[in-house]
């Protein structure tokens, strides 16, 4: 019930196409659902982030979209460029019984963008 | 303002040996979390550390311990080292607990591989 199930594991994007990754979760408990883009030998960094009370939120290229009742959220990246090639998290804040907070991480998509 | 810091980059580690890791958060920020990442795969939460005591923790047995210091530093110990404990250490700095909707930031991470 703590998993976050991400697809797809990889993805090829043309230049100027759409990218489009996916995420699933079951906890309803989940408060806070971000997405991180690491590239190899880097930790991830913060991306974008949503709230479940909010349907839709972009920034720049980038758009979350959150189905609350389907428990699915997904991460657009428009005109997708050869610089956004990355492994890509989607991840879900989760309290911990202490009343601290830790993140589940999905398994992460690895998008390759062709010039 | 520096980022998160982590030392050593690399690390080769024999079985049943101990380890330590160390971090250095960012500037101004007294959360430290620790993941592990193994190859291919999403962080995994290890523990939290706030104001230099141990404030949640993973599915992690007690051979993975922490310790965090009046300047925020922090160290992850492993002992007993398995072969399974080969992975990316990552090390995650926030100005307050994660409770309070401060975002994490990630180190570059320290790779660990045990023979």
């Amino acid at each position: 019930q703590q998993q976050v199930k991400q697809s797809p594991q990889s993805l090829i994007v043309q230049k100027g196409g759409i990218s489009i990754i996916n995420c699933a979760y079951e906890n309803t408990a989940f408060d806070y659902f971000p997405w991180y883009q690491q590239f190899p030998g880097k930790g991830p960094a913060l991306l974008i982030a949503i709230r479940p009370d909010v349907s839709e939120k972009k920034e720049g290229r980038f758009t979350i979209s959150f189905n609350k009742s389907a428990k699915q959220f997904s991460l657009h990246i428009m005109d997708s460029q050869p610089g956004d090639s990355a492994t890509y998290f989607c991840a879900a804040r989760w309290e911990l019984s202490s009343g601290t907070y830790k993140y589940i991480f999905g398994t992460g998509t690895r998008l390759k963008v062709l010039a | 303002e520096t980022g998160v810091t982590q030392s050593p980059t690399h690390l080769i580690k024999t079985r049943g040996q101990q380890v330590t890791l160390r971090c250095s958060s960012q500037s101004g920020h007294n959360t430290v979390s620790w993941y592990q990442q193994a190859l291919g795969q999403g962080p995994q939460f290890i523990f939290q550390y706030y104001r230099e005591e141990e404030n949640g923790r993973g599915n992690f047995p007690p051979r993975f311990s922490g310790l965090q210091f009046p300047n925020y530093s922090s160290e992850l110990n492993v002992n007993a080292l398995e072969l399974d404990d080969s992975a990316l250490y990552l090390c995650a700095s926030s100005p307050g607990l994660a409770g309070l909707a401060y975002e994490q930031y990630f180190g570059p991470g320290t790779r660990l591989t045990v023979t």
